[in-house]
């Protein structure tokens, strides 16, 4: 099982708003390590979507946001998009493995 | 900017070794921090470990350490994942991508350029 845990799946129609959690504990996201999201498209390798919590790389539209609060992060995407449909895997650091770790991912369906 | 570059697909059987490598563009490549990840059929990912070419500096994940070796070679801009001796588990794709470290160097952040992925199939 992964370290950081996510919903297996989430689900919205185009337009609508979805969130993702992900929920670690005090060796990691409670630890106050920054929490990063990657987007997996089917066949492809993750691309960087957030970064240090609430940042956006160069290119990523601001539909996507994301948030840290105590022992987990969130992961918000308004205006869904057919194009949004993917995995989407949170990432931080465990100070008790000296290891960077992953959620298990969200694979989020546009309806 | 970088780019991470993998070899290709390979298809081994168990108890064979295998070294995939991860090849930068760039001059500056010594001097990035170089991770792997493993994705296997169907599931999520898994950071293996991580090397900083300047230096050779590798850190594992707990539950990869003795599995894997890790090594680059910065004359060449390449990073390597080798196993002495494939089980049927270690089918995958793996990847190579560029982690940064934090602001005060204490501990390992995002990663932001991923090469493509090699996929390894071990198989009788």
């Amino acid at each position: 099982h992964s370290v950081l845990t996510q919903p297996p799946s989430v689900s919205g129609a185009p337009g609508q708003r979805v969130t993702i959690s992900c929920t670690g504990n005090s060796s990691n996201i409670g630890a106050t390590y920054d929490v990063h999201w990657y987007q997996q498209l089917p066949g492809t390798a993750p691309k960087l979507l957030i970064y240090g919590n609430i940042n956006r790389p160069s290119g990523v539209p601001d539909r996507f946001s994301a948030s840290k609060s105590g022992t987990s992060a969130s992961l918000a995407i308004t205006g869904l998009q057919a194009e949004d449909e993917a995995d989407y895997y949170c990432q931080s650091y465990d100070s008790s493995l000296s290891a960077s770790v992953f959620g298990g991912g969200t694979k989020l369906t546009v309806l | 900017e970088v780019q991470l570059v993998q070899s290709g697909a390979e298809v081994k059987k168990p108890g064979e070794s295998l070294k995939i490598f991860c090849k930068g563009s760039g001059d500056n490549f010594a001097n990035l921090w170089i991770a792997w990840v493993r994705q296997m059929p169907g599931r999520g990912l898994e950071w293996l470990g991580i090397i900083y070419p300047a230096d050779s500096d590798t850190r594992y994940s707990p539950s990869f350490q003795g599995q894997v070796t890790i090594s680059a070679d910065k004359s060449i801009n390449t990073a390597y994942l080798q196993w002495s001796s494939l089980k049927a588990s270690d089918t995958a794709i793996y990847y190579c991508a560029r982690q940064s470290l934090s602001m005060f160097g204490d501990y390992y952040y995002a990663m932001d350029v991923w090469g493509q992925g090699t996929t390894v199939t071990v198989s009788s």
